[in-house]
């Protein structure tokens, strides 16, 4: 059962253009949204991140939409970089909180492979 | 610069030998976490840890053991390995608290079983 979803195996992109890329989630108790990126051979790193009670996050190039009715979130990075050229993964957040302790984990969608053209 | 660091980058079993993945992570974090990538389907997660000797199953964990002896170190176990475990093994480590979930992960160990 796979709770998060990233329906686009791929996506090529521009330079100086806008990347979309897209993550549909089902369980509607996920706390917050996060994107990861991951480049060959390296861990993934973070991104950016949006609370569930929020339905936008900026950080310079990126910004996260969550539409919540329609359990729909998207990256938009622009202006695209060839150095943006990586794996994008999608993942959800479902924690509890007991005294400041949280006890949760990240469920990732299947990843979006962006390649940016110069 | 905080840092989790996988012991192998890169190795090559044959199927039935008991494989160790070990990770140790600098930032003195409560949680950790073993996660499989393979294409097409994500990351996995195996198993996590919220506290030293504490463990608990992931939505993969068939095949797999771990140990947390130590606050900083998180051991992946493979029994008996087969070829269906070839892939790339993921590592993570996160701070008690961190209510948004953000991980901080490892390099990552390609294991091969032949």
């Amino acid at each position: 059962d796979q709770q998060v979803k990233q329906n686009s195996p791929s996506l090529s992109v521009q330079e100086g253009r806008i990347s979309i890329l897209n993550c549909d989630y089902t369980n509607s108790m996920f706390d917050y949204f996060l994107w990861y990126k991951k480049y060959p051979a390296e861990g993934p790193t973070f991104l950016i991140s949006i609370s569930s009670i929020k339905d936008k996050n900026e950080d310079g190039r990126f910004t996260v939409f969550l539409n919540k009715s329609a359990k729909h979130l998207s990256l938009h990075i622009v202006p695209s970089q060839p150095g943006d050229s990586a794996v994008y993964f999608c993942a959800a957040f479902w924690g509890t909180n007991a005294g400041g302790t949280s006890y949760g984990k990240l469920t990732f969608g299947q990843g979006t492979i962006l390649t940016v053209h110069p | 610069d905080v840092k989790v660091t996988q012991s192998s980058r890169y190795l090559v079993k044959r199927t039935g030998e008991k494989v160790f993945l070990e990770c140790v992570q600098d930032m003195d974090h409560e949680n950790m976490f073993w996660y499989r990538q393979d294409p097409g389907l994500g990351l996995r997660l195996i198993y996590f840890s919220y506290d030293v000797k504490m463990k608990e199953k992931g939505d993969i964990p068939e095949g797999y053991s771990v140990s947390r002896e130590k606050k900083e170190r998180f051991s992946l176990i493979l029994e008996s390995a087969s070829t269906n475990q070839t892939s790339m093994y993921l590592c993570a480590s996160s701070r008690q608290g961190t209510l948004s979930g953000e991980l901080f992960f490892g390099e990552g160990s390609r294991l091969t079983v032949l």
